[in-house]
């Protein structure tokens, strides 16, 4: 089974302070993805990664920025935060353009 | 570019009873089409998918949804429900060439009620 492992399921956090959200997959997969989620916006695509060191913005890019050293690991980074980053942060992989994602636990962050 | 509309937010039943998960799409080329669930204070998990072929596509857990191209549609259905189905459903939709991204649906909350 895929196993997508998030670095915390939840995060208090003072405005302005800086996060690192990170997410490891097992499988190989070259494709990995971050999200935020909130009441009645669904999920929406914050940045996107298809190989190592490449990135692309998603619809919401702005605010943060990604990093994606090795193939198993994607971060997610909010340099200074904001408390409209408040949110549930998802991140995901996918083995093929297209294909389904695999999602892990999520993380619950609260800026103050 | 494509999108996804769930036409309800919430949708409560009755233990036992039927429901239809309704989903619409709209996409100029061909698509790959999910449905995902979402349980309390988890991520989501896949539920099932259409790639192609038969139209009709089942889960192991009782849920099947069927792709209908000419009404864009990707309604999920289940013949009986239970509580332990209570959680949030998205459907969601990705291009065959838009390099790996999917589109999301704003979710449905089913309620399954005694």
């Amino acid at each position: 089974d895929v196993k997508v492992t998030q670095s915390s399921r939840y995060l208090v956090k003072r405005t302005g302070e800086k996060v690192f959200l990170e997410c490891v997959q097992d499988m190989d997969h070259e494709n990995m993805f971050w999200y935020r989620q909130d009441p009645g916006l669904g999920l929406r695509l914050i940045y996107f990664s298809y190989d190592v060191k490449m990135k692309e913005k998603g619809d919401i890019p702005e605010g943060y920025s990604v990093s994606r050293e090795k193939k198993e690991r994607f971060s997610l980074i909010l340099e200074s935060t904001s408390t409209n980053q408040t949110s549930m942060y998802l991140c995901a992989s996918s083995l093929l353009a297209g294909y389904e994602q695999y999602f892990g636990p999520g993380t619950r962050l609260t800026v103050t | 570019a494509q999108s996804v509309t769930q036409l309800d937010s919430q949708v409560p039943v009755f233990e036992e009873a039927p429901v239809e998960l309704r989903c619409n799409y709209s996409s100029s080329v061909s698509v790959y089409l999910f449905w995902y669930v979402q349980y309390p204070n988890q991520g989501l998990q896949l539920l099932l998918k259409y790639l192609s072929g038969s139209t009709l596509v089942e889960s192991i857990n009782g849920f099947e949804a069927e792709f209908n191209k000419s009404q864009t549609s990707f309604h999920l259905r289940k013949p009986s429900v239970h509580i332990s189905d209570t959680a949030e459903y998205f459907c969601a939709v990705s291009l065959y060439t838009n390099a790996g991204k999917s589109t999301f649906g704003d979710g449905t909350t089913l309620t399954v009620k005694p």
